[in-house]
């Protein structure tokens, strides 16, 4: 996890409340992503972003938003529009959009 | 379209006896592989990855994994299970074109190893 940091753990939120996780990373690297995790269904792509002020939409964007202000800084959003936002979300870098992705810690959302 | 296969939602193995995940993979291409490891609650830790080379990768904690382009296959293995081993494991692959950069994992293996 090194270099990658995620808070909070653990993040409760009520319905129709808009939440927003932070990612930083220490490591430098141009390229962040963020990946929501839901038991058996593996990784799905949220947003990533390869340099700073430009990110692009991935797998499963609708009711996420992101902002890259500043090279080691990614955070997410969740709004009231995603519909079912319990889940396990996790954060990675890479050096450039093509090499090895490393991951933070993750973020527990759970909305009660 | 560009897929990753995991077909075994688990695998049980005794301690000290060679282990087996294995991944197959749909892309157009020569592919970028990837293996990653998950312990409960925590983050997905980098094993290791095929770009090009030797089919025979060797990663961290002693795994390996074996590229077979004609089975497009990169199974992961490890001569002798250790009851640590135990946790969820991650087979991804490099997008290629609209995805290009990005990784698309399987829905993961739990290896469990009992002692």
């Amino acid at each position: 996890d090194g270099g990658i940091t995620q808070s909070p753990k653990y993040l409760f939120r009520k319905e129709g409340q808009n939440v927003t996780l932070s990612c930083e990373q220490n490591l430098n690297h141009d390229a962040m992503y963020w990946y929501r995790q839901d038991p058996g269904q593996g990784l799905r792509l949220i947003y990533y972003s390869q340099i700073v002020n430009d990110f692009q939409k991935g797998d499963i964007a609708e009711g996420y938003s992101v902002s890259r202000e500043k090279k080691e800084s990614f955070p997410l959003t969740v709004t009231s529009a995603q519909k079912n936002p319990t889940a396990f979300y996790l954060c990675a870098s890479s050096i450039g959009g093509d090499d090895t992705q490393y991951f933070g810690p993750g973020t527990r959302l759970t909305v009660l | 379209a560009q897929s990753v296969a995991q077909p075994e939602d688990q695998v049980n193995v005794a301690e000290g006896n060679p282990l087996t995940v294995k991944c197959t993979y749909s892309v157009s291409g020569n592919p970028y592989l990837f293996w990653y490891v998950q312990y409960p609650n925590r983050g997905l830790q980098f094993l290791l990855k095929y770009i090009t080379g030797d089919n025979l990768v060797k990663g961290s904690y002693g795994f390996e994994a074996e590229f077979n382009k004609s089975q497009t296959s990169f199974h992961l293995k490890k001569p002798s299970a250790l009851v640590s081993d135990s946790a969820l494991y991650f087979c991804a692959v490099r997008g290629f074109g609209g995805s290009q950069g990005n990784l698309i994992f399987g829905k993961g293996t739990k290896l469990s190893v009992k002692p």
